[in-house]
């Protein structure tokens, strides 16, 4: 079975400072794994995805993420954290050899920008 | 490209009503997702499907809900009838399993609440 934890429910950071939100995943074989961005009443938006190759993955508004397999972890970070970064964010994983079935979602992070 | 466009954006109701929620994936996508978020569950699979074909409705919540895909570029998801615990948001997403790794891009939902 695939699974996604993401261990904080709300990160708060300083505008300015780095940032970092937490995903740990769990999958039979090798994964593909992917990181979304919810702003306030709209849909999920996709920022980055891993799928193999380069362990730092590089995404949308200056986001990255690292990909560590010993520690089955894919934590996003931005070095320069913005107000406009606050906002509700998804980790997600499949496994390679699951075929085209759905991504598995985390439960979401709140990460809040502090001016 | 138009994304994923989903109709009607809010919705409200009363319980017992039949509820219609539209959606039109991102053309040439062959997979389309039903999700559903409240704040107490998080997000949730309800269906999915591939080729115009349901492949797994284990989320939907009970018979009340219902889910077609007459074509490629029309999905429709209906309760009937309507109870106050179906108030949530409502997204659909679609991807592409031509070309490598599908990944999911997501409409606007749809505000869909329940008196």
């Amino acid at each position: 079975a695939q699974s996604v934890a993401q261990p904080e429910d709300q990160v708060n950071v300083a505008e300015g400072n780095p940032l970092t939100v937490k995903c740990t995943y769990s999958v039979s074989g090798n994964p593909y794994l992917f990181w979304y961005v919810q702003y306030p009443n709209r849909g999920l938006q996709f920022l980055l995805k891993y799928i193999t190759g380069d362990n730092l993955v590089k995404g949308s508004y200056g986001f990255e993420a690292e990909f560590n397999k010993s520690q089955t972890s894919f934590h996003l970070k931005k070095p320069s954290a913005l107000v406009s970064d606050s906002a509700l964010y998804f980790c997600a994983v499949r496994d390679y050899y699951s075929g085209n079935t759905p991504l598995v979602f985390g439960k979401g992070t709140r990460l809040s920008v502090i001016a | 490209d138009a994304g994923v466009i989903q109709s009607p954006r809010h919705e409200v109701t009363e319980m017992g009503q039949e509820v219609t929620l539209r959606c039109k994936p991102i053309s040439g996508h062959n997979s389309l997702f039903w999700y559903r978020q409240t704040m107490m569950r998080g997000l949730e699979l309800l269906i999915y499907f591939n080729n115009n074909v349901p492949i797994d409705d284990s989320g939907m919540p009970e018979d009340r809900f219902s889910a077609k895909m007459p074509n490629a570029s029309f999905s429709t998801l209906k309760i009937q009838p309507s109870e106050p615990r179906d108030s949530a948001v409502y997204f659909c997403a679609s991807s592409s399993t031509s070309g490598g790794v599908d990944t999911q891009y997501f409409g606007p939902g749809t505000r869909l609440t329940v008196l």
